[in-house]
């Protein structure tokens, strides 16, 4: 089982519509919770952070954190075709390791047409 | 405000040799951390540095190598390349507690092209 799971799509969806990404976590101690936008061939950008269940809304994102269920997701509503890129959900590895290192899904591509 | 950087931006080597990538932090953070980052993969971890010490390390062979310097700057050794060591390497920098809590941001990343 992998510790990050996203699914790698393509998800495409119409200007306008709410994308839905999805990640799932195997690692229950995890407690730091990452979303990375990731255009082709440029290093990942932060978009958002969640630590407690339920719902973190920034202008068009909101994040979604479920513990008891290990699931994380980024909703992006009213989606443009410059949204289209890789999506990246990141864990921080449980505090146990004394670290912070980020643990990646491989991503789910997005495209957004007009 | 300065955020992450990088150099260089792009590197050509041939297998056997060795090679250096460099990165500063963003101003404030003393935590740099080093991933490798494939075609179509998400990032992996390398290792972290904190207060000059390696404080952890990824799945990675003694191959892959670091240092962290005074003022926070951080280098990535790579000896000994072979063709698939040919990734984007990824610098993040935050403020390390360990804990659990930091976040961090990338600088633009250095490809590396082994040939």
């Amino acid at each position: 089982q992998k510790e990050v799971e996203q699914n790698s799509g393509p998800l495409s969806v119409p200007e306008g519509a709410i994308a839905s990404l999805n990640c799932t976590y195997s690692d229950r101690g995890s407690q730091s919770f990452f979303w990375y936008r990731q255009y082709s061939g440029k290093s990942p950008e932060l978009i958002m952070f969640i630590y407690s269940n339920g719902d973190k809304e920034d202008g068009r994102f909101t994040a979604q954190l479920n513990k008891a269920s290990q699931y994380v997701s980024l909703l992006i509503r009213d989606s443009q075709p410059s949204d289209s890129a890789t999506y990246l959900c990141a864990v921080i590895a449980p505090a146990r390791y004394n670290t912070d290192k980020l643990i990646f899904g491989t991503g789910t591509r997005l495209q957004v047409f007009p | 405000d300065a955020g992450v950087t990088q150099s260089p931006t792009h590197l050509i080597k041939t297998r056997g040799q060795q090679v250096t990538l460099r990165c500063s932090p963003k101003s404030g953070h003393d935590t740099v951390s080093w991933y490798q980052q494939a075609l179509g993969q998400g990032p992996q971890f390398i290792f972290q540095y904190y207060e000059e010490e390696e404080r952890q390390r990824g799945n990675f062979p003694d191959r892959f190598s670091g240092h962290q310097f005074p003022n926070y700057s951080s280098e990535l050794n790579v000896n000994a390349l072979l063709l698939g060591d040919s990734a984007l390497y990824l610098c993040a920098s935050s403020s390390g507690s360990g804990q659990g809590w930091d976040t961090q941001y990338f600088g633009p990343g250095t490809r590396l092209t082994v040939l």
